[in-house]
């Protein structure tokens, strides 16, 4: 049964630390997205690439936060420096072309 | 531009009872894919279904059904005999073939079943 995989789970950081998460998508999918999600904001798309090429970051904060996939079983999400206002649940999810995507379990991350 | 409105914020009904969930959706493409997804109290966002903007047959699975209709650019959602085990957030969602998969999510209806 074929899953994404996030890394780490959870993760508490001080304001100022730089926060990286990480993410294996399906074998086999092509595409791979970054979202946040929380209760004010619901799920916001952060950015995604089709093969391993970014296709948007406008969901972004570019001064903070960077996404790359340096192979296609690898992608990462950076925040530094973090700040309180970073605290989300990060989902990465991953598909191919326009078809459904299927969605990690998530990295709950509080910065302090 | 595209856009997933569920007018639905919350909704509470008891064990057993059906329930409908709606979804509204605007595009101007006309390929398109339509999704719902379940967000349970674990967290964990879980694929339920796709339609295409070429099929308008509605589907059933189980206790659960989805009807699509184009003219009123609704794709609701049904669970018939509801259970606890159904409690969860559901969200609506949208890609238009011109967007290069990206996404649009509905607000999410969070569906609470009382035993």
């Amino acid at each position: 049964d074929a899953r994404v995989t996030q890394t780490p789970r959870h993760k508490v950081t001080e304001m100022g630390q730089e926060v990286t998460m990480r993410c294996q998508p399906i074998l086999g999918h092509n595409t791979v997205f970054w979202y946040r999600q929380t209760m004010m904001q619901g799920l916001e798309l952060l950015a995604y690439f089709r093969n391993r090429a970014p296709l948007d970051d406008s969901g972004m904060p570019k001064d903070r936060f960077s996404a790359e996939m340096p192979d296609a079983t690898l992608a990462t999400l950076k925040i530094q420096p973090s700040e309180p206002r970073d605290s989300a649940v990060y989902f990465c999810a991953s598909g191919i072309l326009h078809y459904e995507q299927y969605f990690g379990p998530g990295t709950r991350l509080t910065v302090t | 531009a595209q856009k997933v409105t569920q007018a639905q914020t919350e909704i509470s009904v008891v064990e057993k009872e059906d329930v409908t969930l709606d979804c509204v959706y605007e595009t101007r493409d006309t390929t398109y894919y339509l999704f719902w997804y379940k967000q349970p109290p674990s967290g964990e966002l879980v694929f339920l279904i796709r339609r295409n903007s070429f099929d308008e047959q509605n589907e059933i699975s189980g206790r659960y059904s989805w009807n699509f209709q184009k003219s009123t650019s609704s794709f609701n959602f049904t669970i018939t005999a509801s259970q606890v085990v159904d409690s969860a957030v559901y969200f609506c969602a949208l890609v238009a073939y011109s967007s290069a998969s990206k996404i649009i999510f509905g607000s999410g209806t969070r569906l609470s079943i009382r035993p």
